[in-house]
């Protein structure tokens, strides 16, 4: 059964960056062609999707963050990641990631708990 | 990018009616839509894909339909623990989520 568990610090001051790790179980990220996404949810509100990773490391952003978000893969570990720099109130939210359901097809079937970060100094 | 648009906000249903969602694209998404339901604390549960295919495990009393920019996801007989709010997502571009429609108990 795959897993997905969200993982980094749930306070991050303005202008710092938020990391957040995702620790994957049940599959190898780098054994198949799924792409693993992060996606967050301001309090209260609506769905957002920030970027897609392949474990080859091919990355797709949302463009109104791409000049802000990183998101890497470490195959060793298991794990993929989320940089976001510069943050400030309004990327406070729950960050979730997840994997998409078919290889390329940019839906998800498989979601992790979601972590959430507060920005506040 | 697609911006969806879900309506209504809030849907107030008795259990064992009808739930109807509704879901418009700003440009046609073809088949290429999504649903998800969100109960609170939880992460998205995908129920549909394609507009109109269950996912594993998903009761047959949802149902999805629609192409091009108007969908909707059906719930013939709400059970209570299908009160939780939905989102539609499209996956033709970069994904982007409708608002999400509320399905609370009248």
């Amino acid at each position: 059964q795959l897993q997905l568990q969200e993982s980094g610090p749930g306070l991050v001051k303005p202008s710092e960056t938020l990391s957040l790790t995702c620790t994957v179980s049940g599959a190898s990220i780098s054994r198949s062609s799924h792409y693993w996404g992060w996606i967050r949810q301001p309090p209260g509100k609506g769905l957002e999707w920030i970027g897609n990773i392949h474990y080859t490391g091919s990355t797709y952003y949302k463009s109104s963050l791409k000049s802000r978000v990183t998101i890497s893969a470490d195959t060793s570990k298991n794990q993929f990641s989320l940089n976001l720099s510069s943050v400030t109130a309004t990327d406070t939210a729950v960050y979730y990631c997840a994997r998409d359901a078919v290889p390329g097809l940019k839906y998800f079937e498989f979601w992790g708990q979601g972590a959430l970060v507060t920005v506040s100094s | 990018e697609i911006v969806m648009t879900q309506s209504p906000a809030t849907l107030s249903v008795s259990p064992g009616e009808r739930g109807t969602l509704s879901c418009r694209a700003s440009q046609s998404v073809s088949s290429n839509l999504a649903w998800y339901q969100q109960k609170p604390g939880q992460g998205p549960r995908l129920l549909i894909y394609g507009a109109s295919t269950r996912a594993t495990g998903i009761p047959a009393r949802f149902s999805g339909s629609g192409s091009g920019t108007e969908f909707t996801l059906t719930i013939s007989s709400l059970q209570s623990e299908d009160f939780a709010v939905y989102y539609c997502q499209q996956y033709s571009n970069w994904p982007s989520f409708g608002g999400g429609t509320k399905v609370e108990i009248k």
